[in-house]
């Protein structure tokens, strides 16, 4: 079975310029959840989605952020426009949507902000 | 504030030795914690989980044993082989539904 897939793996862009980050989760998983990850330090929820419902934004910076999950599987991040602080892995992960279920994680997008 | 965290941020284990990895919690409403491993240009990877009414969880190679009285969760690997060699996170579920906060991790090398 195919985990979680991301798209890009990596990612320089230079500062103020817009960034698309792509995720497939795993088939069947209703919930899918997007992580910034700084080096050293653990993933921090961004946002969780169940099913096309976007659940839990609160950690999500709305001036500069946006995510979608149009038909409640693929989803996509973006930033417009990035900004230094922004470098950072971005990952994804899904699961099946029950409380304590475990979350699947892909490899992530590397992305540096120049 | 609360937070998950870890009380070293390194460790090194001869290959074949027990290892421990040790995770303090200070949110007692938390019920649910996962250990999570992460190699290098990988995304975490679940290794074990355990529940707030257990006090210990075996699975192939390591054991996650929790202490409610003082808070304290730790992640016992047996027999460390090369490939364990990773940073592991611990990660609590402080009872809001699928919301888990991570620790900052600890770099664990395996000396061959």
């Amino acid at each position: 079975e195919a985990g979680v897939v991301q798209s890009p793996r990596y990612k320089i862009i230079e500062k103020k310029q817009p960034v698309a980050f792509w995720c497939n989760p795993i088939s069947g998983h209703n919930t899918l959840y997007w992580y910034l990850q700084n080096l050293g330090q653990g993933p921090e929820l961004l946002i969780r989605y169940e099913n096309e419902e976007a659940v839990d934004d609160s950690q999500l910076p709305k001036d500069r952020f946006s995510a979608e999950r149009l038909k409640g599987v693929d989803s996509t991040l973006k930033i417009q426009p990035a900004e230094l602080g922004d470098s950072a892995v971005y990952l994804c992960a899904s699961s099946f949507g029950q409380e304590t279920d475990t979350q699947y994680f892909g490899p992530g997008t590397r992305l540096t902000v120049l | 504030g609360e937070s998950v965290g870890l009380h070293l941020p390194t460790l090194s284990v001869q290959e074949g030795d027990n290892s421990i990895i040790n995770c303090a919690y200070s949110n007692s409403a938390s019920d649910y914690f996962i250990w999570y491993k992460q190699e290098s240009g990988k995304g975490p990877q679940f290794i074990i989980d355990i529940r707030s009414n257990m006090d210990k969880r075996q699975g192939q190679r390591v054991t996650v044993l929790l202490n409610k009285t003082v808070k304290h969760l730790s992640l016992q690997i047996a027999a460390t082989q090369p490939g364990d060699s990773a940073v592991y996170f611990c990660a609590e579920n402080r009872g809001e539904r699928e919301k888990l906060t991570f620790g900052t991790g600890t770099r664990l090398t395996i000396i061959p």
